[in-house]
């Protein structure tokens, strides 16, 4: 099975803050890597795709790279609606998610 | 626009069964991976399994931690997806979500809340 570490587990920040965010993957994944944000009480929206590939609609402040087993989800500046959890996935091998980074207000 | 939307969660006592919904629509959905998804309160997104489409001969696959007590089909006749699930266990309490996609998931239900308890 490939397990999915996040990093950190929570961050404090601030409006117009560049936030980062890192995942890794057990073994390669190549570059088979979503990364989802959720809301309390709500269903997770996929953000990136491929490991960089914005979904549709998604602002452009969002953008993920990587590949192999080194992720990273970077937000260029902190808006108050991008207060939440996030999380990576991998789907090369089955469907595995990490444990989530809760994003929360400094 | 797609729409998934679950129904069927409730209380159930451990060892018993449920079957959970899916009715979707918006969306093609014979031609469409689906799958499920469980968030345990408080806890992180953990895959429960997947049937593909008819293309791939609607297989299925499942997370280890589930497999050979629930159980994933479809109707696409009825643009339905089913979980059926078996010898529950106080862990598989979970809020359940129906999920579309092959490998990243880009549409998701409301969720719908299981209970497993005495």
């Amino acid at each position: 099975d490939t397990q999915m570490t996040q990093s950190p587990s929570t961050l404090s920040a601030s409006v117009g803050d560049r936030v980062t965010i890192t995942c890794r993957a057990s073994q390669s994944i190549s570059n088979y890597l979503a990364w989802y944000q959720q809301k309390p009480g709500k269903a997770p929206k996929l953000l990136i795709y491929k490991a960089s590939t914005l979904e549709s609609g998604v602002p452009s402040r969002f953008s993920g790279s990587g590949s192999g087993t080194e992720f990273t989800l970077t937000i260029s500046s902190l808006q108050p609606d991008d207060f939440a959890t996030y999380y990576c996935q991998q789907y090369n091998n089955y469907l595995t998610f990490g444990g989530g980074t809760k994003v929360e207000i400094k | 626009e797609v729409q998934l939307v679950e129904s069927g969660g409730g209380l159930v006592q451990p060892g018993g069964s449920l079957r959970l919904s899916c009715a979707a629509s918006g969306f093609t959905f014979s031609d469409h991976y689906m799958g499920w998804v469980r968030q345990a309160p408080g806890r992180g997104l953990e895959w429960v399994g997947r049937t593909r489409n008819k293309a791939n001969s609607y297989t299925t696959e499942y997370a280890a931690s589930v497999k050979a007590r629930f159980t994933v089909s479809r109707d696409d006749s009825k643009n339905s997806l089913y979980l059926q699930m078996n010898s529950l266990k106080t862990e598989d309490t979970a809020v359940y979500y129906c999920t579309r996609g092959s490998g990243s998931l880009n549409s998701w239900g409301q969720g719908t809340l299981v209970t497993v308890s005495s």
